[in-house]
């Protein structure tokens, strides 16, 4: 079965500073995977998506993931944080199971960016 | 612009009663989804709908009813079965069989309340 672990419900960075968000997956086939990003009282907006192409995924944002299949991982980073990145993340895992294509929801990680 | 409406944004029931959540989409996207948000539990599936007049429970359905008579619209009852119903709930749409690799387009939400 699928599953995906968000380590953290809260991360705080300073402005300017290295965003690194995890999650981990389980999938018995390749899985999508996929961030989306939900700002305070708002749906959730796609940030990017892994699909069986390049390991590294540019999003939206200055957001990039890297899916690392031995480590079951596809964490989220951003090399400077902005005060308008402070938000909820959600990762997200899709496979084919015997139901057919499912997406599975992490907890989420909210992201705090002092000034 | 294309996109999903939710309507109302906020939204009080009191015990016993029955409230509709409306979800509207011009993106002319055949399936739509349910879910529910609880703060810490990311997101729960509650109903789809692959295709107009027919629709599947997902992993939440006890308490709620959905319907699926316009590809347009996809409107959740939450019934007074359903126990504990105060959450944020999200619609959300994709194409069929695309959801896995390309996502969903979120509604910005209804967050409901008993009161």
């Amino acid at each position: 079965a699928q599953s995906v672990t968000q380590l953290g419900s809260h991360v705080s960075v300073s402005e300017g500073a290295l965003v690194l968000l995890r999650c981990n997956y389980s999938s018995s086939v390749p899985p999508y995977l996929f961030w989306y990003v939900q700002y305070p009282n708002q749906g959730l907006q796609l940030l990017l998506k892994y699909t069986s192409a390049a390991t590294l995924v540019k999003g939206i944002n200055g957001f990039e993931a890297e899916f690392k299949k031995s480590e079951t991982s596809f964490h989220l980073t951003k090399p400077s944080a902005h005060m308008s990145d402070a938000a909820e993340y959600f990762c997200a895992v899709s496979d084919r199971g015997t139901g057919g294509f499912k997406t599975i929801f992490g907890a989420g990680t909210r992201l705090f960016v002092k000034a | 612009d294309g996109g999903i409406t939710q309507s109302p944004k906020y939204l009080f029931r009191k015990e016993g009663q029955n409230v509709t959540l409306s979800c509207e989409q011009n993106l002319n996207h055949d399936a739509m989804y349910w879910y529910r948000q609880d703060p810490g539990q990311g997101l729960r599936l509650i109903y789809y709908s692959q295709i107009v007049n027919d629709f599947q429970k997902g992993d939440i359905a006890e308490g709620y009813s959905v319907s699926r008579e316009k590809k347009e619209s996809f409107p959740l009852t939450v019934t007074s079965a359903q126990k504990n119903p105060t959450a944020f709930y999200l619609c959300a749409s994709s194409v069929p069989g695309t959801a896995t690799n390309y996502g969903y387009t979120f509604g910005s939400g209804t967050r409901l309340t008993v009161v």
